[in-house]
C-alpha cells in the first residue's frame, strides 16, 4: 500500500545545531508540504513543493530550508535550530486531481 | 485576522449527543471545504469533503457550507467515545493544491 512515512519519529537537539528532518512518500504525488503544529496555532505550512526542483515558501518560513530532488522526498532542514522550533511537524502529499492531503504520522522535535 | 478562524475548544460532550463544530472565514474565494480528524499523536486523516455550498452526509457525519455567511459546520450525531479527537477544517480555492487549516477543536465523548 501506498504511504507518506517521517523519520525521525522523536528528535532531541540544541540550539544552533542543524536538524534534517525526512520525509518520503510512495503515492507517486507531486504535491508535497511542510507542517509544524502548536497549541493554539493549529497547522501552520512551513514549505511546499509542486514537483522535482520545485520549492515555495509557506507562512511560517523563517529558518527552514527544503530540497526536491526526486518525486517521493521532501527533506525539511532547520539551518540553526531555536527554542521556537520546538514542535511537532508534518509532511504531506496530494496528487493534481484533487486536493486531499495525505499526511505523515509527524515528527516530535525538541530544541534544547 | 486570520483566514480561517475555528474555537479550540475543549469540547467535551457525553456519549449519544449531537455535537456541531464550526469554522468561518474571510476569504471568499474559497471553494474547497474539508473537515479532517486527528487522534493524539497521529497526523489528520481526511473526513469529509465538499465543493461550493450545501450539505453533505457520510454515516454519522454531516458538513454543511453556507457561503454567503462564510461558514461551515461539521454534525456528529450519536456520539462515540471513538470519536475523541482533535478536528480540523481546512479550505482552498479553485486550482489551488494549497490548504488553510483552521486551529482545530478538541473533542472529547464521554461514556
Amino acid at each position: 500500500d501506498a504511504e507518506i512515512t517521517q523519520s525521525p519519529r522523536h528528535k532531541i537537539t540544541e540550539t544552533g545545531r542543524q536538524v534534517t528532518l525526512a520525509c518520503h512518500q510512495t503515492w507517486n504525488h507531486n504535491n508535497m508540504f511542510w507542517y509544524r503544529q502548536d497549541l493554539g496555532h493549529g497547522l501552520r505550512l512551513i514549505h511546499y513543493s509542486y514537483g522535482v526542483q520545485d520549492t515555495n515558501k509557506g507562512e511560517v518560513s523563517d529558518g527552514y530550508s527544503v530540497s526536491r530532488s526526486n518525486t517521493e522526498d521532501l527533506p525539511l532542514t532547520l539551518e540553526s535550530a531555536a527554542s521556537s522550533q520546538t514542535s511537532v511537524y508534518f509532511c504531506a502529499s496530494s496528487d493534481n486531481l484533487d486536493n486531499e492531503q495525505f499526511f505523515g504520522p509527524g515528527t516530535r522535535l525538541t530544541v534544547l | 485576522q486570520k483566514e480561517v478562524e475555528q474555537d479550540p475548544g475543549p469540547l467535551s460532550v457525553p456519549e449519544g449527543a449531537i455535537v456541531s463544530l464550526n469554522c468561518t472565514y474571510s476569504n471568499s474565494a474559497f471553494q474547497y471545504f474539508m473537515w479532517y480528524r486527528q487522534y493524539s499523536r497521529k497526523g489528520p486523516e481526511l473526513l469529509m469533503y465538499t465543493y461550493s455550498s450545501g450539505n453533505k452526509e457520510d454515516g454519522r457525519f454531516t458538513a454543511q457550507v453556507d457561503k454567503s455567511s462564510k461558514y461551515i459546520s461539521l454534525f456528529i450525531r450519536d456520539s462515540q467515545p471513538s470519536d475523541s479527537a482533535t478536528y480540523l477544517c481546512a479550505m482552498s480555492s479553485l486550482g489551488a493544491q494549497k490548504l488553510v487549516f483552521g486551529q482545530g477543536t478538541r473533542l472529547t465523548i464521554n461514556p
